[in-house]
């Protein structure tokens, strides 16, 4: 079945850093991929998405590329903030229908000053 | 404005016990969805409903009940609780249902049960 595979957290950066947390994917079809963060205490928030191969996802300085070749959409910032301290979560949206995002695991992220 | 909301946002209960958490989507969406997160934060699909029908149940047990009086509304009923049912359960809704579509999440109802 479909599935989602992410870094293990947690990963601790300090302020300015350069960030990425690693996910592949494995699903029969075309998904789509999305990011999605939730801060402590808080749902999940979109972060960024893409729906076909090549489409690249950015949103608040985040950037993700839907690459079909090696079935990755790893999250890259180039500089992260104390602000982005959160648990960020990798998911997919098969095109097969019923329409259910199958998650990742989560990575938690802890950014220090 | 909220988009999706849930109440309530934290339920604590004996086992046993019936209860239900409120979903709200004020998006004109056509679709809902029920994912449970567990104590890990793993993230998982319960119950997706299209239009008040339901399509998706993922085998939850039947003491599970999902109900949507209408498309705006979709609602968990939880009979019997169990110690294993403690977690965070988050609602959600999406546009048309469709592979492409964003699902906007309700801020979750954390239920515990002791």
């Amino acid at each position: 079945g479909d599935s989602v595979t992410q870094m293990e957290g947690p990963v601790t950066l300090s302020e300015e850093a350069f960030l990425t947390i690693n996910c592949t994917y494995t699903a029969t079809g075309y998904p789509s991929l999305f990011w999605y963060v939730q801060y402590p205490g808080e749902g999940l928030q979109l972060l960024l998405k893409a729906t076909k191969a090549d489409d690249k996802g950015s949103n608040k300085g985040f950037e993700a590329t839907y690459r079909k070749e090696t079935t990755s959409f790893h999250l890259e910032k180039g500089s992260v903030q104390v602000s982005d301290s959160a648990v960020y979560f990798c998911a997919l949206q098969h095109s097969g229908g019923y329409n259910k995002l199958i998650f990742g695991a989560g990575t938690r992220l802890a950014v220090h000053p | 404005d909220t988009a999706v909301s849930q109440t309530p946002k934290y339920l604590v209960t004996q086992m046993g016990n019936d209860k239900s958490i409120k979903c709200e989507q004020n998006l004109g969406h056509d679709t809902m969805y029920w994912y449970k997160q567990d104590s890990k934060k793993f993230l998982k699909i319960m119950f997706s409903y299209n239009n008040k029908e339901l399509i998706i149940n993922e085998t939850v047990p039947n003491r599970f009940s999902p109900k949507s009086p209408d498309k705006a509304h979709l609602n968990l009923h939880i009979n019997s609780l169990e110690l294993g049912d403690s977690a965070v359960y988050f609602c959600a809704s999406s546009q048309a249902g469709v592979s492409t579509d964003t699902q906007y999440f309700g801020p979750g109802t954390r239920l515990t049960v002791l």
